[in-house]
């Protein structure tokens, strides 16, 4: 059974810090890695998604790595602005589980002005 | 073009009753999946539909329950509701399941409260 953590489960840094998410998984068998962002009583919006052939994605400041073999995936943002105060949660969906989606228990980011 | 549309989004229900949720997909898009989102349980897979068969299921009773239509809309409905039922429902959408280059888009979920 696929399994998803995420580290730290809250993290508070002032503006203008550079910082990392991290996200591990049970079961490399996957077909991809989505990282999204969820703003309080929202829905989730997808971030960045590296499929399994892939090392990492960028977009803007953020910047996902993925490395299949140890089952980690880690989300890097650049520049933190208050922002980009949210959950973030990362998913990965394989062929072992039906294809779903299984998502970690989120990192909840405060960014300081 | 219009992302993924949830309606309603608030609902009060009484313990018993039956709801009905429903979901449009980005146009083009043929998956839909549902989640439930608590605090106590984080995201949980309920299921997913694609050319209006459900392909997998979660781990969740069979009061729940969905359905798509041929325009790739689709609802759930949940039975005899139980206020553990409380959660945000959301709706997800993407080309197709199978494919590692498919983005799965959210829409903006529906709020289910159970009294």
């Amino acid at each position: 059974k696929q399994e998803v953590t995420q580290i730290p489960a809250a993290l508070s840094v002032p503006e203008g810090e550079n910082l990392v998410l991290n996200c591990s998984f049970t079961d490399s068998a996957i077909y991809n890695l989505q990282w999204f962002r969820q703003d309080p009583g929202k829905g989730l919006t997808s971030l960045l998604l590296i499929q399994s052939s892939q090392r990492e994605q960028t977009s803007g400041r953020l910047n996902a790595s993925l490395d299949k073999s140890s089952g980690r995936s880690t989300l890097y943002i650049a520049a933190s602005q208050p922002g980009d105060s949210a959950t973030y949660l990362c998913a990965v969906n394989g062929d072992n589980y039906g294809q779903n989606f299984v998502f970690g228990p989120g990192t909840r980011l405060s960014v300081l002005p | 073009k219009a992302g993924v549309t949830q309606t309603p989004r608030y609902l009060i229900k009484t313990r018993g009753q039956q709801v009905t949720l429903s979901c449009s997909p980005i146009s083009g898009h043929r998956s839909v999946s549902w989640y439930q989102q608590t605090p106590g349980q984080g995201l949980q897979f309920l299921f997913e539909y694609f050319s209006e068969t459900q392909r997998n299921k979660g781990n969740f009773p069979g009061r729940f329950s969905g359905r798509q239509f041929s325009n790739s809309r689709s609802e759930m409905n949940v039975s005899t509701l139980e206020l553990g039922d409380s959660a945000l429902y959301l709706c997800a959408s993407r080309l197709a399941p199978g494919q590692a280059g498919n983005t799965i888009y959210f829409g903006e979920g529906s709020w289910l409260t159970v009294v």
